[in-house]
């Protein structure tokens, strides 16, 4: 059974431009959730999503949004890029949500702003 | 709110020897699951060990096990015959039960290296 996948795994942006996120989950979960990792702030959640529907939101501006497909594939977006949005961005799966913490995650994408 | 404190952000080990890593956290909830989960260098992060509150038995997977103390709040995981294959980051994490998979709350990690 295939992993978590995400893609890009890295890319260089420059401050103001938008940046998506690619992430598929494994065959049959229905639950994306996904966590920025840097070393100041350590994992911090996003969001997560659940047959397509936003379930939970962390923190972060509004320049942090997702979605989910039918298929399950989530992406997340952030636009007007800031240096402190330098970071690995993991995305994780699990087949239900509510359920028992048991994520499987991606290797994640390293989003490094100039 | 919910927090995890990890007072240890690098501990060694010798190879075949054990070692314990701490986690406390705060909450006033009564039903959660508390996690450890592992990132190996440049490798995906994969749950190691989970615990639910409501047990009073401490969780055990092969070499690795915890020590959970409810009343203080607090969860090591003790690593027995350790390997170089246990170098990693180590996360303690908390979800409150019934949650949504975004209520997990992770510490800030614990580096262990396991030297030869």
């Amino acid at each position: 059974k295939a992993g978590v996948t995400q893609t890009p795994r890295y890319l260089i942006k420059t401050r103001g431009q938008q940046v998506t996120l690619s992430c598929s989950p494994i065959s049959g979960h229905r639950s994306v959730s996904w966590y920025q990792q840097t070393p100041g702030q350590g994992l911090q959640f996003l969001f997560e999503y659940f047959s397509e529907t936003q379930r939970n939101k962390g923190n972060f501006p509004g320049r942090f949004s997702g979605r989910q497909f039918s298929n399950s594939r989530s992406e997340m977006n952030v636009s007007t890029l800031e240096l402190g949005d330098s970071a690995l961005y993991l995305c994780a799966s699990s087949p239900t949500s509510g359920g028992y913490g048991e994520l499987f995650f991606g290797e994640g994408s390293r989003l490094t702003v100039l | 709110a919910q927090t995890v404190t990890q007072s240890q952000p690098e501990m060694s080990v010798q190879e075949a020897e054990t070692v314990t890593l701490s986690c406390t956290y705060d909450t006033s909830e009564n039903n959660y699951y508390l996690f450890w989960y592992k990132q190996p260098p440049s490798r995906q992060m994969i749950l190691v060990i989970r615990q639910e509150a409501y047990k009073q038995q401490n969780a055990t997977e092969n070499r690795f096990s915890v020590n959970f103390q409810k009343a203080a709040k607090s969860f090591s995981l003790k690593i027995s015959d350790s390997q170089l294959g246990d170098t990693a980051m180590y996360f303690c994490a908390f979800m409150n039960y019934g949650g949504s998979q975004g209520n997990l709350i992770f510490g800030k990690g614990t580096k262990l290296s396991v030297k030869p």
